[in-house]
């Protein structure tokens, strides 16, 4: 099983929307983790970091991290055409140190 | 978060030749990793750079073929040796500090003829 695993995609929605991007892990010793946008020709950059159970909201962005189901996820409320990006996860920490990332979600917003 | 840069930014290269990619940061970091990435796919880490060690590298990726240096807490060196067509890629700089947040640098975009 692969450490970090994202729904694959493509995802696709209207401008206005609601985007939903949801990334699962393996190691259970996992402290933290984080979420990278990667523009078309672009090198990643960081969006969102959590650490603990719960919601945190930065603007249009929540990420969620479900530690006991070994979720999490991130919402991109009213997407704009300009979140069309690939969005990948990433974990570190926990029993095997690694800075492991998922294989990215492309979206596409749509005006 | 810190600057980092990378040269050269791309370029196209003959193939049995070696380049060598610098990537310069603007503070001094704790760890630095040095990741490919192909059109289309994920980030594949190729090996982290241990000041004043030898480098740390992922199963598939050896010593021969990328030789690392990183002399300094801001500067690393990846060299890809002996190119083929099939080393074509993105090679991307990364940092951190203390295993959290990750930056990376622009890229260097390489194709072997």
């Amino acid at each position: 099983q692969k450490e970090v695993e994202q729904n694959s995609g493509p995802l696709s929605v209207p401008e206005g929307a609601i985007a939903s991007l949801n990334c699962t892990y393996s190691d259970r010793g996992s402290q933290s983790f984080f979420w990278y946008r990667q523009y078309s020709g672009k090198s990643p950059e960081l969006i969102m970091s959590i650490y603990s159970n719960g919601d945190k909201e930065d603007g249009r962005f929540t990420a969620q991290l479900n530690k006991a189901s070994q979720y999490v996820s991130l919402l991109i409320r009213d997407s704009q055409p300009s979140d069309s990006a690939t969005y990948l996860c990433k974990n570190s920490g926990g029993s095997n140190y690694k800075l492991t990332f998922g294989k990215g979600t492309l979206l596409t917003v749509n005006p | 978060s810190a600057v980092i840069s990378q040269k050269p930014s791309r370029d196209i290269c003959q193939r049995g030749t070696s380049l060598t990619i610098q990537c310069q940061v603007d503070s001094q970091v704790t760890m630095m990793f040095w990741y490919r990435q192909q059109p289309g796919q994920s980030l594949t880490l190729i090996a982290t750079a241990n000041q004043g060690s030898e480098a740390t590298y992922e199963s598939g990726f050896v010593i021969d073929k990328f030789p690392i240096s990183r002399p300094n807490l801001t500067f690393s060196t990846l060299t890809v040796s002996n190119m083929s067509p099939e080393d074509s890629s993105i090679y991307l700089c990364s940092v951190s500090q203390g295993g959290n947040e990750q930056f990376f640098g622009p890229g260097t975009r390489l194709t072997v003829l």
